[in-house]
C-alpha cells in the first residue's frame, strides 16, 4: 500500500470554515510535504516539514508532524471557494542514491461557496 | 518563466506502437522524475534521475524506459504500450525540498 495515506478521501465545507487533513505513513522520513492538485493539473508544492520540526505556518497553511505516531496534519484556516483542489501528502524516502517522494491517495477538498 | 513542459498533452494510440512523451524543464534542476497517476492509486513514481546518465526504477517501472542525455530533458519510453498504461502521467523535477510538475500527458491505450 502507499507508504502516506491521507484521511479523509473528501471533505466538503463552508466557505470560512477550517479544513483539516490528515496523513498517515509507515517508515522513517526525512521530510514530508504537502502538495495540492486542481483537477486534471500538475501538483503544485505547498509546505515542507522535517523530520526534527513539529509545526510549520505558512499564510493560512499550518503542518503538524508527529515522528512518534508516523502522521502529519494540513489545517487550512478561513478556508476559500478558490482552495478547493486535492491535496496530497508526500514523504521524502531518503536513500543513498537519490531521493524518492512517495505519495498518497489524497483528500479531495471542497469548499463551497 | 520557471516551467516544466510534457509534450503531448493528450495521446490516443493503439496497442503495441510506440510512443514517447517529452519533458523539459528550465529551471536547471538535476533531480528529474515520471509519476502515473490513477483514480483510487494517487501518484506512483515511474522512474527518476538523479543527475545526466543516472537514472533509477521507481514503483513502478515495468513497460517504461527512460533516458537522460541532457540535463534539462527526461523523455518516458514506451515501447510497446498496452491498455493497462492508460493513464495521466507527470513529470517532474525539482530539489529534495520541493518538486515542479509539469501539466500532465493523457494517455490512453486501445
Amino acid at each position: 500500500s502507499q507508504q502516506g495515506e491521507e484521511d479523509p478521501q473528501a471533505l466538503s465545507i463552508q466557505e470560512g470554515e477550517n479544513a483539516t487533513m490528515n496523513c498517515s505513513y509507515k517508515t522513517s522520513i526525512n521530510n514530508l510535504q504537502w502538495y495540492r492538485q486542481n483537477s486534471g493539473r500538475g501538483l503544485v508544492h505547498l509546505i515542507l516539514i522535517r523530520s526534527n520540526e513539529r509545526e510549520k505556518h505558512s499564510g493560512r497553511l499550518r503542518v503538524t508532524l508527529d515522528t512518534s505516531k508516523k502522521s502529519s496534519s494540513l489545517l487550512i484556516t478561513a478556508s476559500r471557494a478558490a482552495d478547493t483542489a486535492s491535496y496530497f501528502c508526500a514523504t521524502d524516502l531518503r536513500k543513498t542514491s537519490g531521493s524518492r517522494l512517495t505519495f498518497g491517495e489524497g483528500t479531495q477538498l471542497t469548499v463551497n461557496p | 518563466e520557471a516551467q516544466v513542459t510534457q509534450n503531448p498533452r493528450y495521446l490516443i494510440t493503439v496497442t503495441g506502437k510506440k510512443l514517447t512523451v517529452t519533458c523539459s524543464q528550465n529551471m536547471n534542476h538535476e533531480y528529474m522524475s515520471w509519476y502515473r497517476q490513477d483514480p483510487g492509486l494517487g501518484l506512483r513514481q515511474i522512474y527518476y534521475s538523479m543527475n545526466v546518465e543516472v537514472t533509477d526504477k521507481g514503483d513502478v517501472p515495468e513497460g517504461y524506459k527512460v533516458s537522460r542525455k541532457e540535463k534539462r530533458n527526461f523523455p518516458l519510453i514506451l515501447e510497446s504500450p498496452s491498455p493497462n498504461q492508460t493513464s495521466l502521467y507527470f513529470c517532474a523535477s525539482g530539489e529534495y525540498n520541493e518538486q515542479f510538475f509539469g501539466p500532465g500527458t493523457r494517455l490512453t491505450v486501445l
